[in-house]
């Protein structure tokens, strides 16, 4: 929903280019790492997983990068399109049962 | 095919009211849960089921409770709401547990006056 965005981080990016979000995890245990699009007034949505055995793993169009030395986690879009406009969420695994979602990034496509 | 169902869309509460929300999933899976999202917070989990017959709590469960009523449906009791409690509530299922993918509903925006 709208307000849920009221106090994110924001990323600016012209149509064409290519977007990095960051994001930065707390435990050197978590062993899955997830990221998830939501789209305004819209549930998250699936985008791209990784193991803690890797260090990159790509998609169509984006590619994750892991860093379990500095405990950091990239989301890439390749060639931002205004429909990638949205904000990401990074979520971490810590153990078998729980999901830790972190705060998120807005990301706005000007065309 | 239709995913995950959250119902209503919308509710306005007035403080102490009760209230459920409901979830439906039709992807066959076996674990769903229920999430809240505040401004600045992410997602959070209220309580998640594991498997049909089972709940556990999440990180905030104060103040709701949860029926597993099959493996499709997936319910949320607020007993006595508060305004502490307005959020946009995500309904999510996963085939087993949290490893792979999370599908989430499309919300249900809840106000407590």
């Amino acid at each position: 929903g709208e307000s849920v965005g009221l106090h994110l981080p924001t990323l600016s990016v012209q149509e064409g280019d290519n977007s990095i979000i960051n994001c930065a995890y707390s435990n050197s245990a978590s062993d899955y790492f997830i990221w998830y699009k939501q789209e305004s007034g819209k549930g998250p949505q699936f985008i791209i997983d990784i193991r803690s055995n890797m260090d990159k793993r790509q998609g169509q169009r984006v590619t994750v990068l892991l860093n379990k030395t500095v405990k950091h986690l990239s989301l890439q879009i390749a060639a931002t399109q205004p429909g990638d406009s949205a904000v990401y969420f990074c979520a971490e695994r810590r153990g078998f049962q729980k999901l830790v979602f972190g705060t998120g990034t807005r990301l706005l496509v000007s065309p | 095919n239709a995913g995950v169902t959250q119902t209503p869309k919308f509710q306005v509460l007035k403080t102490g009211q009760s209230m459920t929300l409901q979830c439906a999933q039709d992807m066959n899976h076996n674990s769903m849960y229920w999430y809240r999202q505040d401004p600045g917070m992410g997602l959070r989990l209220i309580y998640y089921s594991a498997s049909e017959g089972t709940t556990d709590k999440g990180e905030v469960p104060n103040g709701y409770n949860v029926s597993r009523l099959n493996k499709r449906e997936f319910s949320l009791r607020l007993e006595s709401a508060a305004p502490s409690q307005t959020s946009v509530y995500f309904c999510a299922s996963s085939e087993q547990g949290f490893t792979g993918e999370l599908f989430f509903g499309e919300g249900s925006r809840l106000t407590v006056l």
